[in-house]
């Protein structure tokens, strides 16, 4: 059973910085791409940025490129979101997900953990 | 410009039958997308991929009254014999080289 399992979460100040992890299990790790998604308060699901299995093609949301960095741990089986320069808007739910083969949508999502940036 | 349109809001009684659109934007009507479901407090539960031609493969443990179809630039979700724990957010999503799209979700309330 494929199992993620988000941490890091918490209080940061505009300006500040945060890194998420996501442990991963159930499955082969260094075979799939890997995603983070946000949900921020009162508002829908917003793709953040996806990662190759290698760890070396990134995609990012406009909203955050150039602030974020997402990579991988492939010993670890871990995911990781480093986001500097935060904003109050980056204020939300991540959700970090795990991708189909073909790397085009996930099919596995983890629980979360929350982001509040404020002052 | 890869845009998905949901409806904000839906409704319908306990055992009856619901159906979502999602929309795909003008030069996007052949593309695939995926239904995500995200029940209070929880995170997104991937339910089903719905191609262009309505064949849909549905994730692990998906129950059968759960079903994809597509029209046009429209793709469907279709849930059948309403349950209480049916009530969620409803998101569809779709894909290009470098870029994930995300509707932006139909609430249903089950009466």
């Amino acid at each position: 059973e494929v199992q993620l399992l988000e941490s890091g979460g918490g209080l940061a100040q505009p300006g500040g910085s945060l890194r998420l992890s996501c442990a991963a299990s159930g499955f082969t790790f260094t075979t799939y791409a890997m995603t983070w998604v946000r949900r921020a308060p009162g508002r829908g699901l917003e793709w953040v940025s996806t990662l190759a299995p290698s760890g070396v093609s990134t995609y990012y949301a406009d909203s955050v490129r150039g602030r974020f960095t997402i990579s991988r741990d492939n010993f670890k089986d871990t995911l990781y979101l480093q986001m500097n320069s935060l904003r109050a808007e980056d204020t939300a739910v991540y959700y970090c997900g795990k991708d189909e083969a073909s790397g085009s949508w996930t099919d596995s999502w983890g629980q979360g953990t929350l982001v509040t940036v404020s002052s | 410009q890869l845009v998905l349109t949901q409806s904000p809001s839906a409704s319908a009684s306990l055992g009856a039958s619901v159906k979502f659109t999602c929309t795909l934007s003008s030069g996007h009507s052949s593309s695939a997308i995926a239904w995500h479901q995200q029940q209070p407090e929880k995170g997104p539960r991937y339910l089903m991929k719905v191609n262009s031609d309505g064949s849909h493969n549905k994730g692990d443990g998906i129950p059968d009254r759960f079903s994809g179809s597509s029209s046009g630039a429209e793709r469907y979700l279709t849930i059948s014999s309403l349950q209480s724990e049916d009530e969620a957010d409803y998101y569809c999503q779709t894909w290009a080289t470098g870029i994930r799209v995300f509707g932006g979700g139909t609430k249903l309330t089950v009466l």
